[in-house]
């Protein structure tokens, strides 16, 4: 069945660029049933949707984030990114990439399947 | 932005309690919610879709009721595994939101 699993450098330093990968396997990045987002919790507190891609490359930001936050994809690794910017303290949080099923109702529909999640910390 | 109000934030309960978590959308979402369930050092994982569509796989001793703004998840007899914590979700319209979270513990 359909698996995502993210990775990333590990640790960031302040002003710094995130970078992460959620690759997919099991199944095709280039269905047209499905979108593809990043969500994140910081340490003891809730879940923030970051962006969301379509496999045609169109993207949806959080406006809290949109500024320092771009999501690309690469349909011929079956993956999509995440590139956050100017990193701070407080982007620190658990970063999870998650599959919207966009065929049971509105588009983009609920997070069906989601990776364990990478824990990403920014310090100095 | 839609803001998704949940209570409420912890609850206590027994097994077998039937427990309600209600969730409120600052405008009408029409049925475009969900709900999640997450353990400590897991991912959410989808319990409810489009307010009271149960996700394959997902005990039928959950529910979900509601449409417009207001939505309840409601567990009909509490099991040791349902300890966790609770998320409603919004999809209506972007950007899109969670509710802050419910807290289920034991008694």
């Amino acid at each position: 069945q359909l698996q995502l699993q993210e990775s990333g450098p590990g640790p960031v330093k302040p002003s710094e660029t995130l970078s992460l990968t959620c690759n997919v396997s099991g199944g095709s990045i280039s269905s047209s049933n499905y979108y593809w987002g990043w969500i994140r919790q910081p340490p003891g507190k809730g879940l923030e949707w970051i962006g969301t891609i379509y496999y045609s490359g169109s993207t949806y930001y959080n406006p809290s984030l949109k500024s320092r936050v771009t999501i690309s994809v690469d349909t011929s690794k079956n993956q999509f990114s995440l590139k956050l910017s100017s990193v701070t303290a407080a982007d620190t949080a658990v970063y999870y990439c998650a599959r919207h099923d966009s065929v049971r109702g509105a588009t983009p529909g609920a997070f069906d399947i989601w990776g364990q999640g990478t824990m990403v910390t920014v310090s100095s | 932005d839609i803001q998704m109000t949940q209570s409420p934030s912890t609850l206590s309960a027994s097994v077998g309690d039937r427990v309600t978590i209600t969730c409120r959308a600052s405008q009408s979402i029409s049925s475009w919610l969900a709900w999640y369930q997450q353990k400590p050092g897991k991912a959410p994982k989808l319990l409810i879709y489009k307010a009271s569509s149960l996700e394959s796989g997902v005990p039928s001793r959950f529910s979900g009721s509601g449409s417009g703004a207001e939505f309840t998840l409601t567990i009909s007899s509490l099991q040791p595994d349902d300890f966790a914590t609770y998320y409603c979700q919004q999809y209506n319209s972007w950007p899109l939101t969670f509710g802050g979270g419910t807290k289920v513990e034991i008694k």
